[in-house]
């Protein structure tokens, strides 16, 4: 059983568009991440999340929201996608802020 | 702002080498240090996660060190094995209560 799923793998859009990416841990956390892994092959970490805070990287635009539906899942949410958004997202969980965190497989965006 | 910082960059050795690498990071408002073993097309895979000041952890062939004082931790890796080959990523988790990842290091053993 894959502990942290991510959907779509891969995504090509055009600008503009509206998408979102899926998250899914079946590992019982409590805590939930998404990174951007930049053109430098950078993990950069865009929001940490779980059932009463929310930590927003300053950096991130407000194009870019999480949604959580419940526990198990984060959502990453991108309006008005831009070219320089493409890159590979990567979703992880971990029972608390300072412990390990186990990752996804990662999604590829590209944004035409 | 945090600076996690890894050197070397890149490291080419020998099939039974042994070998270490180091992470930098503010040593001020600490709270944990995080290495990860990436491996090219997967995702990254957690080694160690160090808290206190001299931790050691060890895994198979592989141990770290952590000084939170000085601010740096190593990782080291005894008769390194063509499987080790990957990227070797340290996190801290400090102000601002997020992990800020370094660069890598990029390991490649030849046989």
């Amino acid at each position: 059983d894959t502990a942290v799923s991510q959907t779509p793998k891969y995504l090509v859009t055009q600008m503009g568009n509206d998408k979102s990416i899926k998250c899914e841990q079946n590992l019982g956390h409590d805590t939930m991440y998404w990174y951007k892994q930049d053109s430098k092959k950078f993990l950069k970490i865009m929001f940490s999340y779980n059932n009463k805070e929310l930590i927003i990287n300053e950096t991130v635009p407000n194009r870019f929201s999480p949604k959580s539906p419940d526990k198990a899942h984060l959502n990453l949410h991108i309006n008005s996608l831009e070219l320089g958004d493409s890159a590979v997202y990567f979703c992880a969980s971990s029972q608390d802020r300072l412990a390990k965190q186990y990752f996804g497989p990662g999604t590829r965006l590209t944004v035409l | 702002i945090l600076n996690v910082e890894q050197s070397p960059q890149s490291l080419h050795v020998q099939e039974g080498d042994s070998t270490n690498f180091t992470c930098s990071f503010p040593s001020s408002n600490f709270y944990a240090l995080h290495w990860y073993r990436w491996e090219t097309a997967k995702s990254p895979e957690a080694l160690f996660v160090m808290t206190l000041n001299g931790d050691e952890k060890k895994k198979g062939r592989i141990s770290a060190t952590l000084n939170t004082k000085e601010g740096y931790s190593y990782l080291y890796i005894k008769g390194s094995q063509p499987e080790d080959s990957a990227t070797y990523l340290c996190a801290s988790h400090g102000a601002g209560n997020m992990l800020t990842f370094g660069g890598g290091t990029r390991l490649m053993v030849k046989t």
